[in-house]
């Protein structure tokens, strides 16, 4: 149990474009969905925590209008990198929590590998 | 001020020894905390969740949670070079947030050598 999907596993796009990448919880309904990222020999980076049908809340530092976020579910969210640029070439990792009873835990998706050229 | 403080690391052992993993945390509040498991170029996956105080034993695994001394330990027992990994140790932010939002340690990056 407690399964999340994530698509694309791998993507390399030109600089300027967009890229979106999808997040489903599998087996279960989450609260919450969160998006970090992580660049090589780094730690987790927390980028925005998002709930069903309402806006995203950022942390400091990331950029809402070029992260955008949709919650349209309570098994889906996506991420799209707008105008995409080789700096934002990373991994990124979505995780979801579980509805109900005051549980905090998360559990991740296998993450996503962006390369922008 | 980091919630979350793991300092140790990285840790070596060898096939068979218990390897001990230890984190800190700030919050008295805290009611829970979670192990995840990180290999290298995965994303986290979810070892332990620690809910009260003591112990909790899963298989090879037992962590150890005190309140008292807002301390929180993964012990390994008998090591195996697959459990080479970076060992991520994690707690809810304060309750004054309603965000469920988790603060992560750096990591502890175990190698186990045969």
């Amino acid at each position: 149990g407690a399964v999340v999907s994530q698509h694309p596993s791998r993507v390399i796009c030109k600089s300027g474009t967009s890229v979106k990448i999808e997040c489903r919880s599998l087996d279960f309904q989450a609260t919450t969905m969160f998006w970090y990222r992580q660049f090589p020999k780094q730690s987790l980076m927390l980028m925005a925590t998002s709930n069903e049908g309402s806006k995203a809340t950022y942390e400091q530092g990331v950029e809402k209008d070029k992260f955008l976020i949709n919650h349209a579910s309570l098994t889906l969210s996506t991420l799209t990198v707008t105008s995409a640029h080789p700096e934002d070439s990373s991994f990124y990792i979505c995780s979801a929590r579980p509805m109900g009873g005051g549980r905090y835990e998360q559990y991740f998706g296998p993450g996503t590998r962006l390369t922008v050229t | 001020q980091k919630e979350v403080e793991q300092n140790s690391g990285p840790l070596s052992v060898p096939e068979g020894a218990i390897a001990s993993l230890n984190c800190t945390y700030s919050d008295r509040g805290s009611q829970s905390f979670f192990w995840y498991r990180q290999y290298s170029g995965k994303s986290p996956e979810l070892i332990m969740s620690i809910y009260s105080n003591g112990d909790k034993e899963d298989g090879r695994f037992t962590a150890q949670l005190n309140k008292a001394s807002q301390y929180v330990s993964l012990l390994i027992r008998d090591s195996q070079p697959s459990d080479s990994a970076t060992y991520l140790c994690a707690g809810p932010e304060g309750r004054g947030s309603t965000l469920g939002r988790l603060y992560f340690g750096r990591g502890t990056q175990l190698t186990v050598w045969p």
